[in-house]
Parts: C-alpha cells; structure tokens; sequence
C-alpha cells in the first residue's frame, strides 16, 4: 500500500522558535496533501489543503502567517510552526492522496507530537 | 458532505466478528461511504469505501444498504490490535482533493 512518513515523530521546543514537520509520500506521487491537529481526547481537525506548486487553503480560523505550508514537489509538504507558544501543543498529521480507481483515499503519515514548553 | 452518526463506543470479544455501524440519512448519489481507523497516538489508517455495492478487502467487509443511508463495517474475526476508533466519513470522491471531514468515530475497544 501506498506509504506516506512523516518527520518528526515527537519534538519538544522553547516557547517562541519554529518548528518544522516534514511529510512526504515514498511510493507515490501526490497531487494533493493534508495537514490536521489533532487535541487529546479530540478528533481530527483539517488546518490546511495543500497542493503541489500553489499556495495552501487554510480552513476557517487557521492562521496561514503562523502555520506556514510549503508543497514543493509531488513527494514532499512541510509544516512550519512559527513562533510556537504552548497552545500549539499538539498532535500533528499529513496526509496525501492517491489517486485509484473510482474513489480517492487518502493515506496517513504516523504523525508528529509537537511539546512546546 | 453528509454527516454520519455512529455509537460512541462498542465492545467485542475476540475472536468475534465485530459489527459497527453508521447512519448517513442525507447521502448524495455521488458520496462514497469510506471507514478510517485510528489505533492509539497513530495517524488514521484507510480501511475501506464503497458507493453502493457490498466491497470486501483483506481487512474488512463493508456492507451498504439498498438505499444507502446506512452501513455496516465488519471485522471478520477482531484481534486485540483492532481496539481503534474507527471513523465512517461520507464525502465526494474522484478529485482527489475533497477533504476528509472527521467526527468522534466510534471506539472500538477487543476484549480477551
């Protein structure tokens, strides 16, 4: 099946530095990726699409100039969490789809544990 | 997209075929019914989907009714390992674009 990693698994940090989460797809190409947060006990929350070579669409009350999207080519999205501050302590996850058959899925990286302390 | 509803939580013993339900009463004729899981501090992993038709894969069997407002994911013989929260999403497929809109999902807890 299609593989999509994801790096880091867990990274703490200081209150204000930035922090970078890589996704990229191994045995595919992927036109289009996915970012959510996921809070503890909480489902999965949509922050951004994001598509190879145009800017990302954020979803309502996503802030685009803290959680910045770069979709460079059709393996690889990052994630960069600006000026992290302790609320955005969170479990982050990509994902990316491929496209089979009539249908689409969309395949899940392992996600990222972010500590901002 | 349609919402969908499923129960909160079920238990299954082991080794017994676990059912799980979801309603989705306002499905459009272009929405594929797809059924994710999500085992403890791991990202969702794709399980299955269908539009109309009973589909079954190596994991699971997923069972659509005539009119389609609800259905049925079954897990043939349930291991410890499939204790997850499994999520039923109803969404427009094809693009490879639409996005995948979560809800609480129904926790599936194995017991020996």
């Amino acid at each position: 099946g299609a593989v999509v990693s994801q790096h880091p698994s867990w990274v703490i940090c200081k209150s204000g530095t930035s922090v970078k989460i890589e996704c990229r797809s191994l045995d595919f190409q992927a036109t289009t990726m996915f970012w959510y947060r996921q809070f503890p006990k909480q489902s999965l929350m949509l922050m951004a699409t994001s598509n190879e070579g145009s800017k990302a669409t954020y979803e309502q009350g996503v802030e685009k100039d803290k959680f910045l999207i770069n979709h460079a080519s059709l393996t690889l999205s990052t994630l960069t969490v600006t000026s992290a501050h302790p609320e955005d302590s969170s479990f982050y996850i990509c994902s990316a789809t491929s496209l089979s058959g009539p249908g689409d899925i969309q395949y899940f990286g392992a996600g990222t544990r972010l500590s901002v302390l | 997209d349609a919402k969908t509803t499923q129960p909160p939580s079920m238990d299954c013993a082991e080794g017994r075929a676990a059912n799980l339900p979801c309603n989705h009463s306002t499905i459009s004729g272009n929405e594929y019914v797809y059924w994710y899981r999500q085992i403890h501090s791991q990202g969702p992993q794709y399980i299955i989907h269908g539009l109309k038709n009973n589909e079954t894969n190596e994991m699971a069997s997923l069972i659509i009714t005539e009119d389609r407002k609800s259905s049925t994911l079954i897990l043939p013989h349930a291991t410890l390992r499939d204790t997850a929260v499994y999520y039923c999403i109803v969404r427009v497929a094809g693009s490879g674009g639409n996005k995948l809109v979560f809800g609480a999902g129904t926790i599936l807890r194995v017991k020996s």
